[in-house]
């Protein structure tokens, strides 16, 4: 399948274990994140989202926290399966109000059975 | 619901040439944002359209342009091809209003030889 990124940081997890995949976003105005997976010849697939006012979402098997002090946000997944492996993004509204997203630049997420 | 389409899925131009790529949101999304995701320059903002108009735009040339119909699909066009527009095109869909929830479409790969 295509690259998506040529030299992504990559995170290698044993099956079975907890992922944390990090992001540190750039506008400490922005109010709403989502994390995105995306698998090699897909398009990013919508994971969770978080706004401002909160600091920690949960859904099934991941978990989104975010530091707004640090500007920093992450994605836990829970019991990391082989079908979790792909690329990771977080996504900042970095102009408030609007849909204008500004993405990280990835994690690749490698599962080890 | 439907997802996100996007036609074509790989597109070969040559340098010079334009293209035209099509995107139908979510049925009942009226904003269509479209972004530029390569492998050195990761997932850029091309602009967003709502209700037929242009509400937000990034930092691309001119020759990259779009619209929105009133049905709310959208196409861009990128006129004057060069080598450096090869490139996954992705289309994402929002409500326009009610929340930021964004969802994607699976890409149309253009290269341009």
């Amino acid at each position: 399948g295509e690259s998506v990124g040529l030299h992504l940081p990559t995170l290698s997890v044993q099956e079975g274990d907890n992922s944390i995949i990090n992001c540190a976003y750039s506008n400490s105005a922005s109010d709403y994140f989502i994390w995105y997976k995306q698998e090699s010849g897909k398009g990013p697939q919508f994971i969770i989202d978080i706004r401002s006012n909160m600091d920690k979402r949960q859904g099934q098997r991941v978990t989104v926290l975010l530091n707004k002090t640090v500007k920093h946000l992450s994605l836990q997944i829970a019991a990391t399966q082989p079908g979790d492996s792909a690329v990771y993004f977080c996504a900042e509204n970095g102009d408030p109000g609007t849909y204008k997203y500004i993405f990280g630049t990835g994690t690749r997420l490698k599962v080890l059975a | 619901k439907a997802g996100v389409t996007q036609t074509p899925r790989y597109l070969i131009k040559t340098r010079g040439q334009q293209v035209t790529l099509s995107c139908s949101p979510i049925s009942g999304h009226r904003s269509v944002s479209w972004y530029q995701q390569t492998p050195g320059q990761g997932l850029q903002f091309l602009f967003e359209y709502f209700s037929e108009t242009q509400r937000n735009k990034g930092n691309f040339p001119g020759r990259f342009s779009g619209r929105q119909f009133s049905n709310s699909r959208s196409e861009m066009n990128v006129s004057t091809l060069e080598l450096g527009d090869s490139a996954l095109y992705l289309c994402a869909s929002s409500s326009g209003s009610t929340t930021y929830e964004q969802y994607f479409g699976p890409g149309t790969r253009l290269t341009v030889t």
